[in-house]
């Protein structure tokens, strides 16, 4: 079935840039999707990507997908303490009845 | 102020107890979902509803049951028959089910600990 991997932590240094990783499962998915969720908040949409681009940029954040591969990845510059965060990375598998798959979440600790 | 409303924020049952949680969006979107959170996994499925008075299961429905009477309110029965019901529970909710570019936005959650 569809499946989406992450590592569970991430420890980076503040001003440092941090490289969370994902793979997918399903290369039907037309949208990806990088999801930020502090403690005890609901999810926030931070950003996704369209299957047929390689990068998206948005100020601080750059995601980069590689299809061939299917991995995805979201690198954040000059990282900073609020960045201190669960970050997930989901697809939307045209098969599966147009509803998201989730990834565990990474935890990303910026340290001072 | 839009947005997505859950209630409460936290919230303690006794075994054996069905008990509900609320969920209210001011977006005007027609579809809702409710997820299940645990440590380390992804977020789950329970149910998600595409339209007023329409409701189908996602992948773990069982032990739970909704309801849509009106647009802006999903709520979410956990029921005595959910083995282990103890999680963070997070409803969302978009403009239109399945549209392509179609995002889901979230409300705060509930954490639901059983005692």
């Amino acid at each position: 079935g569809e499946d989406v991997e992450q590592s569970l932590f991430l420890s980076v240094r503040e001003g440092d840039s941090s490289v969370i990783n994902c793979t997918y499962t399903d290369s039907s998915s037309t949208y990806l999707y990088w999801y930020k969720q502090e403690p005890g908040a609901g999810l926030q949409l931070l950003t996704y990507i369209f299957s047929n681009m390689d990068m998206k940029q948005d100020q601080r954040l750059t995601v980069l997908l590689n299809k061939k591969d299917k991995h995805l990845s979201l690198r954040i510059a000059d990282t900073q303490t609020g960045d201190s965060a669960i970050y997930f990375c989901a697809e939307r598998p045209v098969n599966y009845g147009q509803n998201f798959v989730f990834g565990p979440g990474t935890r990303l600790s910026v340290l001072p | 102020d839009g947005g997505i409303t859950q209630s409460p924020k936290y919230l303690f049952r006794k075994e054996g107890q069905n008990v509900t949680l609320s969920c209210e969006q001011n977006l005007n979107h027609d579809a809702m979902y409710w997820y299940r959170q645990d440590p380390g996994q992804g977020l789950r499925l329970i149910y998600y509803s595409q339209i007023v008075n329409d409701f189908q299961k996602g992948d773990i429905a069982e032990g739970y049951s909704v309801s849509r009477e009106k647009k802006e309110s999903f709520p979410l029965t956990v029921t005595s028959a959910q083995k282990n019901p103890t999680a963070f529970y997070l409803c969302a909710s978009s403009m239109r089910y399945a549209a392509i570019t179609d995002t889901q936005y979230f409300g705060p959650g509930t954490r639901l600990t059983v005692l």
